[in-house]
């Protein structure tokens, strides 16, 4: 089974910080990296896939990268709000398996 | 279009009992998936059915049996519960296995005393 890392596991940042997490997952064989944000008593939505090495994603404040030689990908939110408080998940899988995701990392924004 | 649909959205069971959960996309999608969420542990792959017909185990299956009723259906049974089958379970369906992103249904709560 495929081992899907991220880190930190939480944060709590002040409103208006910028931020940024980690997923690591196994360079072989690499088929997608998929990023997911879930609220409190919600359900998971997807906020990025990425294929391809040297990929970068954005929506709105928040972005993403890839490096697929290396195994990982970064999350970063730009001027923290309230409202992006959520747990972060990312998955990874290769050619022909399912998604395996990672344990999530938890953000928390004051105000 | 509804998504991705649960049922029941919370149940108690006592150990031993069995149930079905059910769980229907109308979104003409060929993969759908079943996970459990524990404190701690984010999401972990029961079964899955990457298409009609077909499903396999994923990360945690013991204890789960799932039917493929038709390209819409995809059920969860628990033949004999157990208190460590306490969980949130979500159903989610894409496209297809791996490249497209997946959607996600409420979940189901479920307690097993």
């Amino acid at each position: 089974i495929l081992n899907v890392e991220q880190s930190p596991q939480s944060l709590h940042v002040q409103e208006g910080d910028s931020t940024n997490f980690t997923c690591s997952f196994p360079s072989s064989n690499f088929y997608a990296l998929h990023w997911y944000r879930w609220e409190t008593a919600k359900s998971p939505e997807a906020l990025f896939v990425m294929t391809l090495n040297g990929d970068e994603k954005k929506k709105g404040r928040i972005s993403a990268t890839l490096n697929t030689k290396e195994g990982y990908s970064y999350l970063y939110i730009k001027g923290s709000q309230p409202e992006d408080s959520a747990t972060y998940l990312c998955a990874s899988n290769q050619a022909g398996t399912a998604l395996i995701f990672g344990k999530g990392t938890t953000l928390s924004v004051s105000s | 279009n509804a998504g991705v649909t649960q049922t029941p959205k919370f149940q108690v069971l006592k150990t031993g009992q069995s149930m079905t959960l059910q769980c229907a996309q109308d979104m003409n999608h060929n993969s759908m998936y079943w996970y459990r969420q524990d404190p701690g542990m984010g999401l972990r792959l029961i079964y899955y059915s990457a298409s009609e017909g077909t499903t396999d185990k994923g990360e945690v299956p013991n204890g789960y049996n799932v039917s493929r009723l038709n390209k819409r259906e995809f059920s969860l049974r628990l033949e004999s519960a157990a208190p460590s089958q306490t969980s949130v379970y979500f159903c989610a369906s894409s496209v297809s296995r791996g490249r497209e992103t997946q959607y996600f249904g409420p979940g189901t709560r479920l307690l097993v005393l």
